[in-house]
């Protein structure tokens, strides 16, 4: 069990840019979450895939978010054309079936120029 | 849809003292419960959870947490804190199924020596 890990830990970029985050999550976890955290606040669901299905997504991933986990086990956030409001953290979680409890990737925070 | 109220924002306590966090949760059923700490520009780190029977739980790092049906609360609490405590500690309910995991705003630990 190495853990959730995330890529990158930390992204810059101007607004109106790309970016594009990586999660691997806990090799035997078939759910894999995505939350975005902004500060002072707790996480805030925004999609979560079991094994490649995309089952929920949150009215917070507008148009400009995708994310995808093509064959069930690493899972890619994108956000396109970058705005201020993108600044925070996001966060990618891994669990098993059912309330098994999810376990965090360290997260990657975004800036926004 | 489910909430949780966490109403210390920050709390400050002397290193050695006891320690108790409050959380309450709005939901028709019991839900999981879960407490998470966070330490700065980290992910979040299970500490631990409530599914059902024995309403104390022990968690990791001398943490225990007590469900009360009656007050819709789970608070956490430690008999002596440690200064490597410091952290933001999220309280956050699960209803089960395919519901999403929602945290609470969390409360900011600091530790006087």
């Amino acid at each position: 069990d190495t853990g959730v890990s995330q890529d990158p830990r930390h992204k810059i970029t101007k607004r109106g840019q790309n970016v594009t985050f990586r999660c691997d999550p806990i090799s035997e976890h078939n759910r894999l979450y995505w939350y975005r955290q902004t500060l002072g606040q707790g996480p805030e669901f925004l999609t979560y895939f079991q094994n490649e299905a995309q089952l929920e997504k949150s009215r917070l991933l507008s148009d400009r978010f995708s994310a995808e986990r093509p064959k069930g086990s690493f899972s890619t956030l994108e956000i396109q054309r970058t705005e201020q409001g993108d600044s925070a953290m996001y966060l990618c979680a891994s669990g098993g079936q059912g309330n098994q409890p999810q376990h965090f990737g360290d997260g990657t925070r975004l800036s926004i120029l | 849809a489910q909430s949780v109220t966490q109403p210390d924002i920050h709390i400050t306590v002397s290193e050695g003292a006891s320690l108790e966090l409050r959380c309450n949760y709005s939901y028709g059923a019991t839900p999981y419960l879960f407490w998470y700490v966070q330490s700065p520009g980290q992910g979040l780190q299970l500490l631990l959870k409530y599914f059902s029977g024995d309403t104390l739980v022990q968690g990791i790092k001398g943490f225990e947490a007590e469900f009360k049906r009656s007050q819709s609360s789970f608070n956490l609490r430690k008999p002596s804190v440690h200064w490597s405590d410091a952290a933001e500690y999220f309280c956050a309910v699960y209803p089960g199924g395919n519901e999403k995991l929602t945290f609470g705003t969390g409360t900011r630990l600091t530790i006087i020596p």
